[in-house]
């Protein structure tokens, strides 16, 4: 069984640092991974996508980047301000089935 | 995009009691997806619900505690049976969109006492 492990649990920064977050997997045989943010008590907003076939996907200050042979993907936020505070969740699919992982919670300093 | 709403947004209910909770999108979906989140928890998939068909549930959930309907391609609703504490959670729903990104709904938070 898939099983989605995310480093650190915890994170805070100081405004205007670039960070990272980590996620691993146990199965490389992956059809795509998302990062969500999830903010407290609310639903979860995609952020972005990388299919089994990409390397990274860049949607402003965020980037994802996918190495499937070692199960591993990484968000990185550049310049991370208040309203980036939140839960951040990455997911695999297997096709049908998403598997995600416990999540980073982020908090950024003013 | 897909959006996605959910009723009720917030409930507090009696041990032993049900509640039925709303997913509606904004398209027409073939497949939607019940989730729960337990407190301080990651998502835990419950069900898959295809319309026309019998829902898929995942190992640990069943149809008699949590029944689900699916009665055309933009709706679906999944029922809390029987409730004890155990199953105060956040339930979502979600969907694929095109390109394979998943959108999930607002949630909806159940507290049971």
């Amino acid at each position: 069984k898939q099983e989605v492990t995310q480093i650190p649990a915890a994170l805070s920064v100081p405004e205007g640092e670039n960070l990272v977050l980590n996620c691993s997997f146990t199965d490389s045989a992956i059809y795509n991974l998302q990062w969500f943010r999830q903010d407290p008590g609310k639903g979860l907003t995609s952020l972005l996508l990388i299919q089994s076939s990409q390397r990274e996907q860049t949607s402003g200050r965020l980037n994802a980047s996918l190495d499937k042979s070692s199960g591993r993907s990484t968000l990185y936020i550049a310049a991370s301000q208040p309203g980036d505070s939140a839960t951040y969740l990455c997911a695999v699919s297997t096709g049908n089935q998403f598997y995600f992982g416990t999540g980073t919670s982020l908090t950024v300093i003013p | 995009s897909a959006v996605i709403s959910q009723k009720p947004s917030r409930d507090i209910c009696q041990r032993g009691t049900s509640l039925t909770i709303q997913c509606q999108v904004d398209s027409q979906v073939t497949m939607m997806f019940w989730y729960r989140q337990q407190p301080g928890q990651s998502l835990t998939l419950i069900a898959t619900a295809n319309q026309g068909s019998e829902a898929t549930y995942e190992s640990g959930f069943v149809i008699d505690k949590f029944p689900i309907s699916r009665p055309n391609l933009t709706f679906s609703t999944l029922t809390v049976s029987n409730m004890s504490p155990e199953d105060s959670s956040i339930y979502l729903c979600s969907v694929k969109g095109g390109g394979e990104t998943q959108y999930f709904g607002p949630g909806t938070r159940l507290l049971v006492l």
